[in-house]
Order: C-alpha cells, then structure tokens, then sequence
C-alpha cells in the first residue's frame, strides 16, 4: 500500500532560526496537505498543494510540490516559540483516503 | 459551527471492559473517518465512512473494534474486549465531499488509557 515518509523525526532549532521538514510518497499523490498539531491538540490542516511543482506561502510558511508529485516540504524562516507543534504531511491518492507520513516534532529553544 | 465533537475527551478503563468512543461531525460534511494516534505507529486511520457508509475498514487492527454511524451527525467506535496495547488517543474528523473540500476538520480526541 502507500507509504508516506517524513523526515526528520524531530528538530530542535533556536528561534529565529530556520527549519524545514520533507516528505516522500512511495506512489504518485493526486494532492497531498499538511497540518499542524500543537502539543496535546488536534491536528489542524495548514494547505493542499494539487499541482505539479506548486509552491505556496503562508507568511513564514513556504510549501512545495515536487515536479513528480511524490515528494513535498515545508520550510519555515525565522521559527518563533509559537512554531512549536508537530507538522504532519498528508498524501492522498485517488481514493478518499489520506495517508499521513510521521510528522516532524518541532521544537523551538526562546 | 461547533467542529467535530468528540466524547468521552478521556477515558480509563480496565482490561477487558468495552469502550465506545463517541463523534459528532460538522452538519453537512459527507465523510467521517476515524484515527488512532500512538507514538509508536503514528497516525492510523482506522475506518472511514460516507454518507454513513463504511467504505474503508482495512485500518481496523481487529475484531474487537467496530464502528457505526447511524445517522449523518453520529458515530461510534467500539472496543469489546479492550487490551492494554489500544491505549491511545482516538480522533474522529470529517470533511464535505467534491474535489475542492478536501480539508479535514479533527475533532479534539479521546485519550483511552486501558489498564
């Protein structure tokens, strides 16, 4: 079945520093989202990317596409304490169903 | 709009006892799944329905876990018996049907803890 792979597991960085998780399908996607979960909450969706080589900016949030739709990252510049979540790529294929890599733990040092 | 409701918000019970997990979706959302979180395996979806239907239970770990939806603004997902290993937290989300409504909204969980 699909896979969804994400690396790293975790990262700490220093504030203002800059972090980037990435995320790798083992089968082409139709779409794939992201989402976020705050430690002890829910996961909340962040974006959908559908094209091939799709980039999208959400303030410091920079997301990519790859150009055979089986690999995305997220990129965040200059990470704040309110960073601190883990970020979870979500691949969907034909069906209804999304298939979630990992996530990435991200903690931020003030 | 409330968002996904999702009760118990914790539960602790003893080996053997049988659990019902309980979700309301969002009003007029076609698709309800459920997950299991654990920091083991990661997120797992367990079973998903549409329009009350079940359409894919390949995620449910066995035949102690079952799932219903009624209604459009029901569901639950059973536990008989429980084992200590289905300690987790359990979230229901759901979202609309058609090709521009794909985000899924989750509910806040239910934290299972079986002794």
């Amino acid at each position: 079945g699909q896979q969804v792979m994400q690396i790293p597991q975790y990262q700490h960085v220093q504030e203002g520093e800059d972090f980037t998780t990435y995320c790798n399908s083992s089968t082409t996607l139709s779409n794939i989202q992201w989402y976020k979960q705050r430690p002890g909450g829910h996961p909340v969706f962040l974006i959908q990317l559908v094209k091939s080589g799709e980039v999208k900016k959400q303030k410091r949030l920079t997301f990519q596409f790859g150009e055979a739709k089986k690999n995305s990252s997220l990129h965040i510049t200059a990470t704040q304490t309110t960073d601190v979540g883990t970020y979870f790529c979500a691949g969907k294929n034909a069906g209804n169903m999304l298939t979630f890599g990992g996530g990435t733990r991200l903690m931020v040092k003030p | 709009d409330a968002g996904v409701i999702q009760s118990p918000r914790h539960e602790v019970t003893e080996m053997g006892q049988e659990v019902t997990l309980r979700c309301k979706p969002i009003s007029g959302h076609d698709y309800l799944f459920w997950y299991r979180q654990t920091m083991m395996r990661g997120l797992e979806l367990l079973i998903y329905f549409n329009n009350n239907v079940p359409i894919d239970d390949s995620g449910m770990p066995e035949d102690r876990f079952s799932a219903k939806m009624p209604n459009a603004s029901f569901s639950t997902l059973k536990i008989q018996p429980s084992e200590p290993r289905d300690s987790a937290v359990y979230f229901c989300a759901s979202r609309r049907a058609g090709l521009s409504y794909n985000e899924q909204f989750f509910g806040p969980g239910t934290r299972l803890t079986v002794l």
